[in-house]
């Protein structure tokens, strides 16, 4: 199977910081990586796909890069409603992994 | 509305059995693969199973093979997880989902989920 490490486990920021979550695959997995944000209490949510593609709607803030094992998620100036839990996943193969994911506090 | 809306969890003893079912609507059910994904109490995402458009592919984790069975109704628009020999680490938030693509593919669409507790 291939694991997904996502760095850091959690991260406290603050209004308006640009932050970074990384995400490494055990092999490669070309581009086939996609990011998620989870809110408390509510099911996850798509923002990138295919490491870099912004899913409609996503607000233009959230980027994505990377090919092979080394991702990472960008969020360039972040909003209230940005804290919140994101997990990276492979869909290059079965089982579709995920990362740990990555909690994301107000400092 | 295009949504997924999963039912069929509550509370069960261990080794016993559990039928989820998830029913969508605002979209072309048949046109799409979909998957289980769930979230034990305060955990992470896994991945749990998934099958394509006409069944043709079926795929597992190896935590939940030999146990767990998915299938789908394309009349009903419904898709379903038959959990036997249930485990107190099978206690999670179930999730279906709709994946856009196969290999590749994002899950672009999430139910709210349906709580499963395996406990004596």
């Amino acid at each position: 199977d291939i694991q997904m490490t996502q760095s850091p486990s959690s991260l406290s920021a603050s209004v308006g910081d640009r932050v970074t979550i990384t995400c490494r695959a055990s092999q490669s997995i070309s581009r086939s990586l996609n990011w998620y944000q989870q809110r408390p209490g509510k099911a996850p949510k798509v923002l990138i796909y295919a490491a870099s593609n912004l899913q409609s709607g996503v607000p233009s803030r959230f980027s994505g890069s990377g090919s092979g094992t080394d991702f990472t998620l960008t969020i360039s100036s972040l909003q209230p409603e940005d804290f919140a839990t994101y997990y990276c996943q492979q869909t290059y193969t079965t089982p579709y992994t995920f990362g740990q994911g990555t909690k994301l506090e107000i400092k | 509305e295009v949504q997924l809306v999963e039912s069929g969890g509550g509370l069960v003893q261990p080794g016993r059995s559990l039928r989820l079912s998830c029913a969508a609507s605002g979209f072309t059910f048949d046109d799409y693969a979909v998957h289980w994904v769930r979230q034990a109490p305060g955990k992470g995402l896994e991945w749990v199973s998934g099958i394509n458009w006409n069944s043709g592919s079926i795929v597992y984790a190896d935590s939940v093979k030999g146990r767990f069975t998915i299938s789908r109704d394309n009349a009903k628009n419904s898709l379903y997880l038959q959990m036997n020999s249930l485990r107190a680490e099978d206690t999670a938030l179930y999730y279906c989902a709709k994946i856009l693509g196969w290999s590749g593919g994002y899950f672009d669409l999430w139910g709210r989920g349906t709580l499963v507790t395996v406990s004596s």
